[in-house]
């Protein structure tokens, strides 16, 4: 079964970098891509962008571009997330999820990890 | 980027009754490629979100049949047909037609009264 497993909850100082892994199973890594989506305390869901986990080439969102980083280790099947110059606005539940493409070549977000809490806070 | 505005934001129901929740893009979802990339997702509480819709209509694996999408262009609903205690949460509808700006619904609270 596919399953997405992230990393355990980080509490870091402002101007400090975190880093969060996503390690996939069940499934063959490189033939979905992978997405990142933020949950602020208390708020929505927000698309930070994806990267081909086949080519390794990443798409940011608008609003995630500079000070975050997608990157992959095939060889671990796992998906990493580092933001940099932390501020107390990125204080959030980062999700990694999966796009799944069916045999007509339809995509759609289907399998999500349990989420890891990142704390910016001095 | 595409907007998505659902409606109700809260929605108190009875158990064994049905819900409804609207959710509207400003702008058609239709892609270039004739396919509509609409998702519904439902989050419980404390948890990751969990797909239920993909394709306006379709359930995903394991989904109960209670749970059903429709619409079309720019205006799309999810119904329960009767609402059980586990399906306390929160709603999200998802675009996914404009790349690279996927977005989804404020969320829509599903609470029992």
């Amino acid at each position: 079964q596919v399953q997405l497993v992230q990393s355990g909850s980080e509490l870091k100082k402002p101007g400090a970098s975190v880093k969060v892994s996503c390690k996939a199973s069940g499934y063959t890594f490189t033939s979905y891509a992978m997405n990142w989506v933020r949950q602020a305390p208390g708020q929505g869901l927000e698309w930070m962008g994806w990267i081909n986990t086949n080519t390794g080439n990443p798409t940011y969102a608008q609003g995630f571009t500079g000070r975050f980083v997608f990157s992959l280790d095939t060889s671990v099947s796992t998906a990493y997330l580092q933001i940099s110059s932390l501020k107390a606005e990125d204080t959030a539940v980062y999700y990694c999820a999966r796009t799944y493409y069916d045999s007509s070549g339809y995509y759609f977000i289907d399998y999500w990890g349990q989420g890891t809490l990142v704390t910016v806070s001095s | 980027d595409i907007v998505m505005t659902q409606t109700p934001l809260s929605s108190p129901v009875t158990l064994g009754q049905p819900a409804s929740i609207s959710c509207r893009s400003s702008q058609s979802l239709v892609h270039s490629d004739g396919n509509t990339y609409l998702s519904w997702l439902q989050q419980r509480p404390g948890q990751p979100p969990r797909l239920l819709i993909y394709k306006i209509s379709n359930r995903f694996s394991g989904v109960p049949d209670r749970f059903s999408g429709s619409g079309a262009g720019t205006d799309f609903t999810l119904k329960i047909s009767r609402v059980e205690a586990e399906d306390v949460g929160v709603y999200y509808c998802m675009q996914a037609t404009q790349f690279p700006s996927w977005t989804f619904g404020q969320g829509t609270k599903v609470e029992i009264k």
